[in-house]
């Protein structure tokens, strides 16, 4: 069965620590999508990321990055000198990916990360 | 703009009552889906649509009922069979190869 587990349920830092959200998933899929999303308190999921199950090179946007470690089914996202603005509910999602997943792609979500960063 | 609106933001319910929550897309997106988030959990999957007048039950569809006749629309009815409608619904949609699924601004649904 896919699973996708974030252990951190709340995690509080000091403006401009950085910070890491860890996600790690279960699943018999060669073929997968993870995704990250945030949802800040108005409420709304913003996509973040997506990424490939064939593509293991670490991605960096900005102040965000990620690492995608099969080998430990793990896809972590690291906020770099982090700011108020960040403080939200972070989800790690996983879906299939291969020709079996037709027109819809489940999405299986972590609880969320709930991020407070501190001025 | 392109995107998802959700109306209402705030949805009050008396007993007994049908309320219905509107989902409009002007992505060109194939896929439609409404989600339910109670605090401290995840996101759980009420019914999706892959195409217009088709639509499927998600993990949690009793006591809901969803419709799509159109491609832009995909409203969702909480109907009185639903004894704990209160919640954050989300409503998502994904386009070809349903790849990433972008969101709404949510709808709160509190019974009165």
């Amino acid at each position: 069965a896919q699973k996708v587990t974030q252990a951190q349920t709340e995690i509080s830092v000091v403006e401009k620590e950085d910070v890491t959200l860890d996600c790690v998933y279960e699943t018999r899929d060669t073929t997968y999508y993870l995704f990250w999303y945030k949802q800040p308190p108005s409420g709304e999921l913003v996509f973040l990321i997506r990424r490939n199950s064939f593509d293991e090179q670490n991605e960096i946007s900005g102040r965000y990055s990620w690492n995608f470690q099969k080998s430990t089914s793990s896809f972590n996202f690291t906020i770099t000198a982090s700011q108020v603005v960040d403080s939200a509910v972070y989800f790690c999602a996983l879906s299939e990916a291969g020709p079996d997943a037709g027109n819809n792609r489940k999405l299986i979500w972590g609880l969320g990360t709930s991020l407070a960063v501190n001025p | 703009d392109g995107g998802i609106t959700q109306s209402p933001k705030y949805l009050f319910r008396k007993e007994g009552q049908n309320v219905t929550l509107s989902c409009e897309q002007n992505l060109n997106h194939d896929a439609m889906y409404w989600y339910r988030q109670d605090p401290g959990q995840g996101l759980r999957l009420i019914y999706y649509s892959q195409i217009v007048n088709d639509f499927q039950k998600g993990d949690i569809a009793e006591g809901y009922s969803v419709s799509r006749e159109k491609k832009e629309s995909f409203p969702l009815t909480v109907t009185s069979a639903q004894k704990n409608p209160t919640a954050f619904y989300l409503c998502a949609s994904s386009g070809q190869g349903a790849k990433t699924q972008y969101f709404g601004p949510g709808t709160r649904l509190l019974v009165l």
